[in-house]
């Protein structure tokens, strides 16, 4: 069963950095871009970072850019989001999501961890 | 982020027909996909690439996409397709990606 299982958020200050994980299974994982979207409570989905299967093209959304950093180790089945310098706007439910094989559509979804900014 | 403009909600009767629009110039030229999300849950896709269907979602939901307009079909809407909906694309041109519409509530009366 392919899966997606991501880790790491909680409560930060703003100001502070976290590190979400995903981890993968189910599939070969180093097949495959991934991308990390997040959805504000009560708002809609948000793209915010996609990586390539080889690591080789990284994009954010200009709402993170300089912020936040994606990586992956593909020997570890694993993604990763680093988040610095988190603001209050960065509360959200974060999803980690695999991209289709020879498309752009995300399929599937991870549960998704929550992170807040909150002083 | 540039956002692709969906109607904030649609309210449709058990059994008729949902049609959700997802609007941007010229989306006819890029491939659309669609999420439905129900309450407390991640998305799950239920048409990509316009029109196709992933195993296990039902014949019920169909895409279309041509010109300014990618639409969304409910078919014989159930109580348990009352969610909410999103179009997606994948458009990195330029200085400001494209991914993701604003979203649609189905409501079922």
């Amino acid at each position: 069963e392919v899966q997606l299982v991501e880790s790491g958020g909680g409560l930060v200050h703003p100001g502070g950095s976290l590190r979400l994980s995903c981890a993968a299974s189910g599939f070969t994982f180093s097949r495959y871009n991934m991308n990390w979207v997040r959805q504000a409570p009560g708002k809609g989905l948000e793209w915010v970072s996609y990586i390539s299967s080889s690591s080789s093209t990284k994009y954010y959304a200009d709402t993170v850019k300089g912020r936040f950093t994606i990586a992956r180790d593909n020997a570890k089945n694993s993604l990763y989001l680093q988040m610095n310098s988190l603001r209050d706007e960065d509360t959200a439910v974060y999803y980690c999501a695999r991209v289709g094989y020879g498309g752009n559509w995300f399929d599937p979804w991870g549960q998704g961890t929550l992170v807040t900014v909150s002083s | 982020s540039y956002v692709l403009t969906q109607p904030p909600s649609v309210s449709v009767a058990p059994g008729q027909t949902a049609r959700i629009t997802c609007g941007e110039n010229n989306i006819g030229s890029k491939s659309v996909h669609w999420y439905q999300q129900k309450p407390g849950q991640a998305p799950v896709l239920v048409v990509y690439n316009d029109s196709d269907r992933p195993s296990g979602i039902p014949e019920r939901f169909s895409g279309s996409n041509s010109g300014n307009t990618a639409t969304l079909t409910i078919s014989r809407v159930e109580a348990g397709d009352e969610a909410d909906y999103y179009c997606q694309v994948w458009d990195t041109t330029g200085d400001h990606p494209r991914v993701f519409g604003t979203g649609t509530k189905v409501t079922v009366l």
